[in-house]
């Protein structure tokens, strides 16, 4: 089956832009996973939805970014006012279940944004 | 900030040695994953360790877990070219629904 999918798949974007990351997980899966890899570093977590809910934002660097999952599903990582420190690979994950232990997180490709 | 540290940084070994990657970490967990990521390429989970396990094989690969050290590693035999990746240890904190990753290993396979 198909699995997490992102787009675009690359980025280059003018620091002072408005970017819009697309993130498609496995279908049927609860929760969706925003993470963000800078150059030659470990990813590291932005937020958490459980279904259309955002959980768990704390990860997000600043109030420029915000991520949205209006119907559970499709989920959008919006960053306004681009600055070149944005510039990582953002990565988007889905499991199957919501709380209640441990579920095997699947990873997209990644979208990987060039800030100038 | 990360929860892990790695070591090496960087390994670079010939086709057919094993490999040895090491990963440290800070707060308890519920479990330890290690994956791979190719360059250009999205994560892979190659494979998962329980609190309450020491050691777990998955073909090539043999990881351990010491929680009494907080730290585990990854040994993969006999390596081949496709093994080049950076390697990424994980952790899935107690309370938490994320994981940790730490900075990585570069693993590079000379043929």
């Amino acid at each position: 089956g198909a699995g997490v999918s992102q787009s675009p798949r690359y980025k280059v974007a003018k620091r002072g832009q408005d970017v819009a990351l697309r993130c498609d997980p496995i279908s049927g899966h609860v929760s969706l996973f925003w993470y963000q890899q800078a150059l030659g570093q470990g990813p590291e977590f932005l937020t958490y939805f459980q279904n259309e809910a955002q959980l768990d934002k704390s990860g997000l660097p600043s109030d420029r970014f915000f991520a949205e999952r209006p119907e559970g599903s499709v989920s959008t990582l919006k960053i306004q006012r681009t600055q070149q420190e944005d510039s990582a690979v953002y990565l988007c994950a889905s499991s199957l279940w919501g709380r209640g232990g441990y579920n095997e997180q699947f990873f997209g490709p990644g979208t990987r944004l060039t800030v100038l | 900030s990360q929860q892990g540290e790695e070591d090496p940084q960087a390994l670079s070994i010939q086709e057919g040695e094993n490999a040895t990657m090491n990963c440290s970490y800070k707060t308890s967990i519920n479990n330890l994953q290690w994956y791979r990521q190719n360059s250009g390429r999205g994560l892979v989970h190659l494979i998962l360790i329980r609190s309450n396990e020491r050691e777990k094989h998955s073909g090539r690969l043999r990881v351990t877990l010491d929680t009494s050290k907080k730290s585990s590693s990854l040994l993969i035999t006999a390596s081949r070219a496709a093994d080049t990746a950076s390697y990424f240890c994980a952790t899935y904190l107690q309370g938490a629904q994320k994981l940790v990753f730490g900075q990585g290993t570069r693993l590079t396979i000379n043929p």
